[in-house]
């Protein structure tokens, strides 16, 4: 298929380790965006990439969270020393990044975040 | 800042029966407006979206919402549920960034 990917689909950890997210987007897709999703909310938003630069971070909660998109593709989100309170779904999307004020985003499955 | 209200967590509705789930919002300017389904294991899924010209918006799956402006409101519709339609359903607010309601479950009964 040609749809987000995102890998792993699942993930336990124990609290205080470190853990990588990786995101797959559309191929041609410039802009990649991170969402976190914890139980019986909605999506709220992490960071925004346009290319292989963060556009915005402003929903990044604290410094352990942090992303990375190298070279304009695929992406990481990386969380350091985790915490309980970090065990939710965390979606990626991926729009065109056109110049228009919006693009649809089109979003992966998530990966389920288990902090024990 | 912008922020989005789905007061009802749960709705079940019958087979074949109408449907409206609600969704309020808060926005400075106009607000661009969107629906989203969700489906155990999938990805959310664009339903409908809402920037400007006529306030009753056509979607997917047979979906369509109103833009009351007066009312701060953005109501999803369906004349006929589905049992496929039960899902979570998401109203959202905002430009390239939305914010996100908390989600109506949608229960449907044979």
């Amino acid at each position: 298929g040609a749809g987000v990917s995102q890998t792993p689909s699942n993930k336990v950890t124990e609290k205080g380790k470190y853990v990588e997210l990786r995101c797959d987007p559309i191929s041609g897709h410039t802009a990649l965006y991170w969402y976190r999703q914890s139980l019986g909310q909605g999506p709220e938003f992490l960071i925004y990439f346009q290319g292989t630069g963060a556009a915005d971070d402003s929903g990044l909660p604290n410094d352990r969270f942090f992303a990375v998109r190298p070279e304009g593709s695929v992406s990481t989100l990386k969380i350091q020393r985790t915490e309980r309170g970090d065990s939710a779904v965390y979606l990626c999307a991926s729009s065109h990044g056109g110049t228009e004020l919006y693009n649809e985003q089109f979003f992966g499955p998530g990966t389920r975040l288990t902090v024990l | 800042a912008q922020s989005v209200t789905q007061p009802d967590i749960h709705i079940t509705v019958s087979e074949g029966a109408s449907l409206e789930l609600r969704c309020n919002y808060s926005y400075g300017a106009t607000p661009y407006l969107f629906w989203y389904v969700q489906s155990p294991g999938q990805g959310l899924q664009l339903l409908l979206k809402y920037f400007s010209g006529d306030t009753l918006v056509q979607g997917i799956k047979g979906f369509e919402a109103e833009f009351k402006r007066s009312q701060s409101s953005f109501n999803l519709r369906k004349p006929s549920v589905h049992w496929s339609d039960a899902a979570e359903y998401f109203c959202a607010v905002g430009s390239y960034i939305p914010t996100f309601g908390r989600g109506t479950s949608l229960i449907v009964h044979p």
